[in-house]
């Protein structure tokens, strides 16, 4: 596509539900990242895929936060049994390949969560 | 640990003021990149100017400019005449790696008309 699409824009869940995000980079882009935005906060890193694989998982907070990648496109990022600390607004970025990074990513809109 | 500092939270200008922005970083990398990101309401975040940490001359992009001091580490963003649709949060993000942004926790920027 010709920017980076998230799915959906909102979501509220119920503590203890499974949910997951969707992240469609620019087509081409080899390289997606995925970010966490709390409230009054900066960016956290989560994960990073090149093509297909994850080099770097370390910045996802626990072992309920999973993210897979298929096709070399879209990714799913999956939070297992929601804590009202998931919370937050999670950022999806892409670029043409790994290293690119010093140029900027581009990002999408965000999904909003809501762990009520 | 690398750290970006940002110590303003909120600012308010009028519109066609000048308005600087500050950061502060922490690293022991001699080559890097740093970023001056705008998040409107929308969320995307969009790039706004990037600064090279080997050139001196200091980035300019239209009304944006930085003030890049390595040996201070400071990385200073001013947006001069100032319009309304630059209201936003504004965050300062830094790398050394092949992948990953380190983020400040943002400045939220008010034009008032």
């Amino acid at each position: 596509g010709a920017g980076v699409s998230q799915s959906p824009s909102n979501k509220v869940t119920e503590k203890g539900k499974d949910v997951e995000l969707r992240c469609d980079p620019i087509s081409g882009h080899t390289a997606l990242y995925w970010y966490r935005q709390s409230l009054g906060q900066g960016l956290e890193f989560l994960i990073y895929f090149q093509g297909n694989s994850a080099p770097d998982k370390s910045g996802l907070p626990s072992d309920r936060f999973s993210a897979e990648r298929t096709g070399g496109s879209v990714s799913t990022l999956t939070i297992q049994r929601t804590q009202q600390e998931d919370s937050a607004v999670y950022l999806c970025a892409s670029s043409a390949r790994t290293g690119e990074v010093r140029y900027g990513y581009t990002f999408g809109s965000g999904t909003r969560l809501t762990v009520v | 640990a690398q750290t970006v500092t940002q110590s303003q939270p909120e600012m308010s200008v009028q519109e066609a003021e000048t308005v600087t922005l500050s950061c502060t970083y922490d690293t022991s990398e001699s080559n890097y990149y740093l970023f001056w990101y705008k998040q409107p309401p929308s969320r995307q975040m969009i790039l706004v100017i990037r600064q090279e940490a080997y050139k001196q001359q200091n980035a300019t992009e239209n009304r944006f400019s930085v003030n890049f001091q390595k040996a201070a580490k400071s990385f200073s963003l001013k947006i001069s005449d100032s319009q309304l649709g630059d209201t936003a949060m504004y965050f300062c993000a830094f790398t050394h790696s092949n992948y990953q942004l380190i983020w400040g926790a943002g400045t939220k920027l008010i034009i008032k008309p």
